[in-house]
């Protein structure tokens, strides 16, 4: 069965400063991951995409990601936050059935 | 293209009365998932439709349903609203083969008073 961990329910950054917000899946089979954004009162934003073609993606907004088979890892990082990037972030893994982390939300001080 | 459409995006019902939400897909695309999302318990999977049938179902009670119509739009319904039902419903558009991404409407925020 498939399943996605996000380690951190909230991270805390300051702006100008580099962002990880870690991800973690369960998978019988090569899963195809995605990193999603939510801002308040808004729907889910596809950011990035992996489907095995390279382990590191990149998507938009500056932020990129690696899949690490050995780790079970995907980790969404962004060298430099922005003020605009406080959201909540979702780690899914897809099939016909998405499934979804619990979320991280993103601070970002000035 | 035009994005994911869901109407309404405000709703305010009374318990035991019954919802119907809607949502149309991106141009071209057969598949459409719903999603409950509710600060206690994250993004829930409802349920998803691809050509007129329900492919996959969550852990919902059958008060929830839903339908896809030729057109690909979609219908979801819930009955006998109850308090906790109150959430942001989610509707969610894609190909629908493989393992495409999901594009997402804005939402439509329930509240049952």
């Amino acid at each position: 069965a498939q399943s996605v961990t996000q380690l951190d329910s909230h991270v805390s950054v300051s702006e100008g400063t580099p962002v990880l917000l870690r991800c973690n899946y369960s998978s019988s089979y090569s899963p195809s991951l995605f990193w999603y954004v939510q801002h308040p009162n808004k729907g889910l934003q596809l950011l990035l995409k992996y489907t095995s073609a390279a382990t590191l993606v990149k998507g938009i907004n500056g932020f990129e990601a690696e899949f690490k088979k050995s780790e079970t890892s995907f980790h969404l990082t962004k060298p430099s936050a922005h003020m605009s990037d406080a959201a909540e972030y979702f780690c899914a893994s897809g099939g016909f059935k998405t499934i979804f982390g619990a979320g991280t939300r993103l601070f970002v001080k000035a | 293209k035009a994005g994911v459409t869901q109407t309404p995006r405000y709703l305010i019902k009374t318990r035991g009365q019954q919802v119907t939400l809607s949502c149309s897909p991106i141009s071209g695309h057969r598949s459409v998932s719903w999603y409950q999302q509710t600060p206690g318990q994250g993004l829930q999977f409802l349920f998803e439709y691809f050509s007129e049938t329900q492919r996959n179902k969550g852990n919902f009670p059958g008060r929830f349903s839903g339908r896809q119509f030729s057109n690909s739009r979609s219908e979801m319904n819930v009955s006998t609203l109850e308090l906790g039902d109150s959430a942001l419903y989610l509707c969610a558009s894609s190909s629908g083969t493989g393992y495409s991404e999901q594009y997402f409407g804005p939402g439509t925020r329930l509240t049952v008073t």
